[in-house]
């Protein structure tokens, strides 16, 4: 099963430009996480961010979450080549024996 | 940190036979583990979810006789593929939680490729 929506599904930008993802979700949450993924590789957590918050940061990242509408978005400021990857969010509810269910991702692409 | 292993990281076999994927918790006790499957340019489907001693819940549209797995050990899921077919080739990753408020570790992946 498929938590919902990610947009856009691939994203081509400059090194140095920011990049925005953006996630939507169908279910109420206990937390959402953002995940990457080098190609063909395991996943790498980058930041979770609960349902009571509404911004998150850590380093390069920046992570928020509007509850009321579902949706979630990830900013990656001045990317750099070595952020090309697929980005995912990731949802856990609290109904869903703690199951964590992933969005469709986005492709990114940072040219140098 | 946590770290999960998995194996193998690649395997290729002929289709009718079968294949094992192993998952183990490396410093910690995975209470839960999850499995998924992932096809190319496409996101992590989550096929089963099992905890310690007990039975798999297997998701919707997931058959719980192909895709046998035991997690009869709290460092230790596997993932057995039942008279794999090349429609089954695909990346499998296996995911270990402690507690349930705990984070999620992943696995490395395990590529399979049926011919």
């Amino acid at each position: 099963s498929q938590q919902g929506e990610e947009d856009p599904q691939a994203l081509s930008i400059q090194e140095g430009e920011n990049a925005t993802m953006n996630c939507s979700y169908k279910t109420s949450i206990n937390n959402l996480q953002w995940y990457r993924q080098n190609s063909g590789r395991g996943l790498v957590h980058l930041i979770l961010i609960r349902s009571n918050e509404r911004e998150k940061h850590s380093g390069r990242l920046r992570v928020t979450l509007d509850t009321s509408k579902k949706s979630s978005s990830l900013l990656i400021t001045a990317s750099r080549a070595a952020d090309t990857a697929s980005y995912f969010c990731a949802t856990v509810s609290g109904n869903q024996g703690g199951k964590l269910i992933f969005g469709q991702g986005t492709e990114l692409s940072v040219k140098p | 940190g946590a770290v999960v292993s998995q194996h193998p990281s690649r395997v290729i076999c002929k289709s009718g036979t079968s294949v094992k994927i192993e998952c183990r918790s490396l410093d910690f006790q995975a209470t839960t583990m999850f499995w998924y499957r992932q096809f190319p340019k496409q996101s992590l489907m989550l096929m089963a979810t099992s905890n310690e001693g007990s039975k798999a819940t297997y998701e919707q549209g997931v058959e719980k006789d192909k895709f046998l797995i035991n997690h009869a050990s709290l460092t230790l899921s596997t993932l057995t593929v039942t008279s794999a077919h090349p429609e089954d080739s695909s990346f499998y990753i296996c995911s270990a939680r402690e507690y349930v408020n705990y984070g999620y570790t992943f696995g490395s992946g395990t590529r399979l490729t049926v011919v």
